[in-house]
């Protein structure tokens, strides 16, 4: 079936610190695999996407890698900033239906 | 465009009452999504429509819930009677249709219905 896993938060860093969240995957069909932010009181928004392997998903300082071989899809940021302080979550859609798999979610605070 | 709109953004009732969740799409998505977000499941599906019709309600945890979409432009979401354990954010989302996979496709969400049964 279709599953993502990502890294149990939560996560705090201090300012201008390196960010990685891990995400793998499970999937039927060629999946498209995507991060959304989640900001406080708000609806999730897409941060980015990439929809094949190897294709690297950017957006705001933060970079995905498509990884078909080890089924991951880590979220990155050399430096984070107070304002990216958020609830991020993996996601994942195949060509074979027309819905989202969403992890559970991984809650950032950056800390000035 | 003003985005996907639920309403209420705040529900707080009692056991046993009638919930009624409201959602407005973006005008011309075919897709409507309704999700549950709580500490303990993170986001779960419960229903997606398309063309307003019901395409997988497998998610929908039991009978108390049922979802509509009368016109492409309204949908609800309904618990009766509810129960503690439904307390949660409630978020529908909506999306053009055609392919997650082309590459201007995404889920467009609302910002949700943060609802608590007492």
């Amino acid at each position: 079936g279709n599953s993502v896993t990502q890294m149990e938060g939560p996560v705090t860093l201090s300012e201008e610190a390196f960010l990685t969240i891990n995400c793998t995957y499970t999937a039927t069909g060629y999946p498209s695999l995507f991060w959304y932010v989640q900001y406080p009181g708000e609806g999730l928004q897409l941060l980015l996407k990439a929809t094949k392997a190897d294709d690297k998903g950017s957006n705001k300082g933060f970079e995905a890698t498509y990884r078909k071989e080890t089924t991951s899809f880590h979220l990155e940021k050399g430096s984070v900033q107070v304002s990216d302080s958020a609830v991020y979550f993996c996601a994942l859609t195949t060509n074979t239906g027309n819905q989202f798999y969403f992890g559970t979610g991984t809650s950032l605070t950056v800390i000035p | 465009d003003a985005g996907v709109i639920q309403s209420p953004r705040h529900e707080v009732t009692e056991m046993g009452q009638e919930v009624t969740l409201r959602c407005k799409p973006i005008s011309g998505h075919d897709y409507l999504f309704w999700y549950r977000q709580t500490m303990m499941r993170g986001l779960e599906l419960l229903i997606y429509f398309n063309n307003n019709v019901p395409i997988d309600d497998s998610g929908m945890p039991e009978d108390r819930f049922s979802a509509k979409m009368p016109n492409a432009s309204f949908s609800t979401l309904k618990i009766q009677p509810s129960e503690p354990r439904d307390s949660a954010v409630y978020f529908c989302a909506s999306s053009p249709g055609g392919s997650f996979t082309a590459t201007n496709e995404k889920l467009f969400f609302g910002s949700g219905t943060q609802l608590s049964v007492l």
